[in-house]
């Protein structure tokens, strides 16, 4: 099956940082890539859908100049958390599809942590 | 704006038992819906994903329902195991292409 990757797995940051957190599809050109923001005990909350080559589509109340996203090629996209605070901690969770957005290849997860 | 909401939100059982997962959403207007199972700090794991004409879908010992008209899913699983544990989470995916993502259920077998 398709796989997508993330890197770092865990990044432990100090406030006031950046940080830049990786997807890619490892076996697949991904058309569309979306970033999802978990946090303890609740659900995956979609924060932007990003298409190579175009900006980034967020949802209401995700702030574009913080969570900066490229998706300069079919298979990687980046989300930089800018001037990272501790409300910024959490899991963030990227997925990848191909022609059919219906179907998401979800990766690992990125826990992040600002002091 | 969809809602999706899962009950319950815990569940500890003994091994062996079968058992139900409840998943509700409020806009049947739907292309498909997923059941997903997430282990402790790690992503998704796609276990069974049912269209919106379908009525249930199997793999194993998970069934999975759809009643599209009254907003519900259950997933059905058989003869529990510890390596069950995990929380399952329910998405159905609608309008604006997105996933819509309950809160989960957090699952317990006891050995």
């Amino acid at each position: 099956g398709a796989v997508v990757s993330q890197h770092p797995s865990r990044v432990i940051c100090k406030s006031g940082t950046s940080v830049k957190i990786e997807c890619r599809s490892l076996d697949f050109q991904a058309t569309t890539m979306f970033w999802y923001r978990q946090f303890p005990k609740q659900s995956l909350m979609l924060m932007a859908t990003s298409n190579e080559g175009s900006k980034a589509t967020y949802e209401q109340g995700v702030e574009k100049d913080k969570f900066l996203i490229n998706h300069a090629s079919l298979t990687l996209s980046t989300l930089t958390v800018t001037s990272a605070h501790p409300e910024d901690s959490s899991f963030y969770i990227c997925s990848a599809s191909g022609l059919a957005p219906d179907t998401q290849y979800f990766g690992p997860g990125t826990r992040l942590t600002v002091l | 704006k969809q809602e999706v909401t899962q009950i319950p939100a815990a569940l500890s059982v003994p091994e062996g038992e079968n058992l139900v997962l409840n998943c509700s959403f409020t806009d049947s207007a739907i292309y498909n819906l997923q059941w997903f199972r997430q282990d402790p700090g790690k992503g998704l794991t796609s276990l069974l994903l049912i269209q919106s004409s379908q009525r249930e879908q199997t793999s194993g010992r998970l069934n999975a329902s759809l009643d599209k008209s009254s907003g519900r899913s259950t997933l059905y699983i058989a003869a529990s195991q510890p390596g069950d544990s995990a929380t399952y989470l329910c998405a159905v995916f609608g309008n604006f292409n997105k996933f819509y993502f309950g809160s989960g259920t957090k699952l317990n077998v006891k050995p």
